[in-house]
């Protein structure tokens, strides 16, 4: 596609459900990341896939996140047991060059959790 | 670990007066700096990126952004800004994976 693509664009769910998010990066990048922005926060990294090495999972929060990437496809990031305090904006990006050219951005997935 | 480091979490600035957005990132082998913009419920657009070259880099929108390597600076520029560059203003430092600060929100006022 044109660019990253993100769904859904905004989620509500109730607290202690589980949800799925889905990222598609731009054909043929490699590496691809998630970040998490709350409201007036900053970007906080989540994880990171390059190609067919072992994901960068240092910047998850806890067990209840997962996310899974295969080959240099499609993306799903998921909540478990989900909490008020994961709401927030999830970003993915990809990039053909992992750090050495710039990342491009989805327009993000907006979770809310009730 | 690398870091990067936005000074001001907000800067008021009148219409068509200059502004300068600071960054500084932690010394590093390998030199990848961007600044990105996010305007409201938007997602990150790329404004102007230093890979090589010229220290001297210029980005969309009239942005320009100076490598420091001696201060490990890369402050983003703009001689004179309109009321449309109200938006927050990402730096972030390439290594493998990206290292973004906290942002600085710049309020352009008239």
């Amino acid at each position: 596609g044109a660019g990253v693509s993100q769904s859904p664009s905004n989620k509500v769910t109730e607290k202690g459900k589980d949800v799925e998010l889905r990222c598609d990066p731009i054909s043929g990048h490699t590496a691809l990341y998630w970040y998490r922005q709350r409201l007036g926060q900053g970007l906080e990294f989540l994880i990171y896939f390059q190609g067919n090495s072992a994901p960068d999972k240092s910047g998850l929060p806890s067990d209840r996140f997962s996310a899974e990437r295969t080959g240099e496809s499609v993306s799903t990031l998921t909540i478990q047991r989900t909490q008020q305090e994961d709401s927030a904006v999830y970003l993915c990006a990809s990039s053909p060059y992992p750090g050495r050219t710039e990342a491009f951005f989805g327009q993000g997935t907006r979770l809310t959790v009730v | 670990a690398q870091s990067v480091t936005q000074l001001d979490s907000q800067v008021p600035v009148f219409e068509e007066a200059p502004v300068e957005l600071r960054c500084n990132y932690s010394s590093s082998v390998s030199v990848y700096l961007f600044w990105y913009v996010q305007y409201p419920n938007q997602g990150l657009q790329l404004l102007l990126k230093y890979l090589s070259g010229s220290t001297l880099v210029k980005g969309i929108n009239g942005f320009e952004a100076e490598f420091n390597k001696s201060q490990t600076s890369f402050h983003l520029r703009k001689p004179s800004v309109h009321i449309s560059a109200t938006a927050e203003y990402f730096c972030a430092h390439g290594d493998n994976k990206f290292y973004f600060g906290s942002g600085t929100k710049l309020n352009v006022k008239p």
